[in-house]
């Protein structure tokens, strides 16, 4: 069995800071993906950012950088120079690498203060 | 380029009447997935469709929801029997075929979604 837990039920982040969301994971697979997904007020969900269990290097994608640290099964989404349209509810998810099912975290809703 | 749909966008309904909800998968993507969404809840997966192999249908809460996909592409989600705790976002995503192997991933591609509420 698969969890994602996310313990930060929101967050906010004064514009142009750096902001830190945190995950913790627990699975028996030995390959798996982990995922971040940002879903605006309008319901519509976006795809961040991918790790693999076995990529060596942390992911990033322009202003998103996933810190995995695979011993304490964290994947925290760190997001640069915070901008007011970062506001959003953000999902952190996992699925095995020949499983089709994924595993959703509640979500962190993060708020950028101008 | 056409992304994933899912028709209605809302949709309302009786207690005890029955539902069908569809979604339309990029062209391409043979692996399909539904979720459910309650109101400011995280995912929970539903059922899972790879090309020809048998679905994963770990997710279904009872045996008043079933789905199928015709064809390798269009797929309905039916819910017999609604209850009010049925009420929640529908969401459907789709990719490609999941390949094994370390680092190997396929991003699931999200529809819009249906709001199903039912009174």
């Amino acid at each position: 069995a698969q969890k994602i837990t996310q313990t930060q039920p929101g967050m906010f982040v004064q514009e142009k800071e750096a902001v830190t969301l945190d995950c913790t994971y627990d699975t028996s697979d030995q390959s798996y993906g982990l995922f971040w997904y940002k879903q605006p007020s309008s319901g519509e969900m976006i795809f961040l950012i991918y790790q693999g269990s076995y990529d060596e290097q942390n992911a990033t994608e322009g202003r998103y950088s996933l810190n995995f640290q695979k011993a304490r099964k964290s994947a925290n989404l760190v997001i640069s120079a915070s901008q007011l349209g970062d506001s959003a509810m953000y999902f952190c998810a996992m699925r095995g690498i020949n499983a089709g099912k994924s595993t959703f975290g509640d979500g962190t809703t993060l708020t950028v203060k101008p | 380029g056409a992304g994933v749909s899912q028709s209605p966008s809302n949709k309302v309904t009786e207690k005890g009447k029955d539902v069908e909800l569809r979604c339309d998968p990029i062209s391409g993507h043979t692996a399909l997935y539904w979720y459910r969404q309650s109101l400011g809840q995280g995912l929970e997966f539903l059922i899972y469709f790879q090309g020809n192999s048998a679905p994963d249908k770990s997710g279904l809460p009872s045996d008043r929801f079933s789905a199928e996909r015709t064809g390798g592409s269009v797929s309905t989600l039916t819910i017999q029997r609604t209850q009010q705790e049925d009420s929640a976002v529908y969401l459907c995503a789709s990719s490609l075929f999941l390949a094994g192997g370390s680092g190997s991933y396929n991003e699931q591609f999200f529809g819009p979604g249906t709001r199903l509420t039912v009174l």
